[in-house]
């Protein structure tokens, strides 16, 4: 599976959008990248996935460069419950969706 | 709807005594179903996943064993706990779908 790097950390303004970024330079043409977050004492939340395209759904949206090389994740009121470990993970898809291999991910602090 | 129960939300237990978590889920059939550790300060770590019933591959070797006797419970045990097994251990399932944990168990040995 791919690695990806993400920043440490990152905070946001509420009410602001939140925009975490995700590189993933050695992304294969059948790998996806998907999103997960964790609030704290929780289990990982599913957020978003995709392949090439643009995805948008109830929660947030996946931009993905034309290459595919690098993604971002954005939250588009971001709230203080969205305060939250964010994961970036690519795999392969179906396949054995629950390997898995999360990365330290980002922490978002949203501040009032 | 599929939903993931974990039980129990918390556990303490002293050193050399034994361990069993138990996963079900209900709304599918024949789930791919994992158990995920993670250490305080630390990532997420696969420790056994299981694609049927019966069967179990072990990704780190480690003190503990898990057994899916029914097709959607997943069962995390050990005989004989160790101070390092302490930690958040999530269980989660997928069915061609993107993985979806449960509220996980946090174990402290003591």
């Amino acid at each position: 599976d791919a690695k990806t790097t993400q920043p440490t950390s990152m905070d946001c303004a509420e009410g602001r959008a939140a925009n975490l970024p995700c590189n993933h330079s050695t992304i294969s043409g059948n790998e996806y990248v998907y999103w997960y977050r964790q609030i704290h004492s929780q289990g990982p939340q599913y957020i978003i996935h995709g392949l090439k395209n643009n995805e948008t759904n109830e929660m947030a949206s996946l931009i993905i460069t034309e290459d595919r090389k690098s993604s971002t994740l954005i939250l588009p009121h971001a709230t203080l419950r969205d305060t939250a470990v964010y994961y970036c993970i690519v795999r392969v898809y179906p396949g054995n969706t629950g390997k898995l291999i999360f990365g330290q991910g980002t922490t978002l602090q949203v501040k009032p | 709807s599929q939903t993931i129960h974990q039980w129990p939300a918390t556990l303490v237990q002293p050193v050399g005594s034994p361990l069993s978590l138990e996963c079900t889920v209900e709304g599918t059939s024949n789930p791919n179903l994992y158990w995920y550790r993670q250490a305080a300060g630390r990532g997420l770590q696969l420790l056994f996943y299981s694609v049927g019933i019966g069967q179990i591959s072990s990704e780190v070797p480690q003190n503990l064993s898990a057994s899916r006797p029914q097709d959607r419970q997943f069962i995390l045990s050990s005989k004989k706990l160790l101070l390092s097994d302490s930690g958040f251990y999530l269980c989660a399932w997928a069915d061609n779908s993107p993985l979806h944990f449960g509220n996980g168990t946090r174990l402290t040995v003591t």
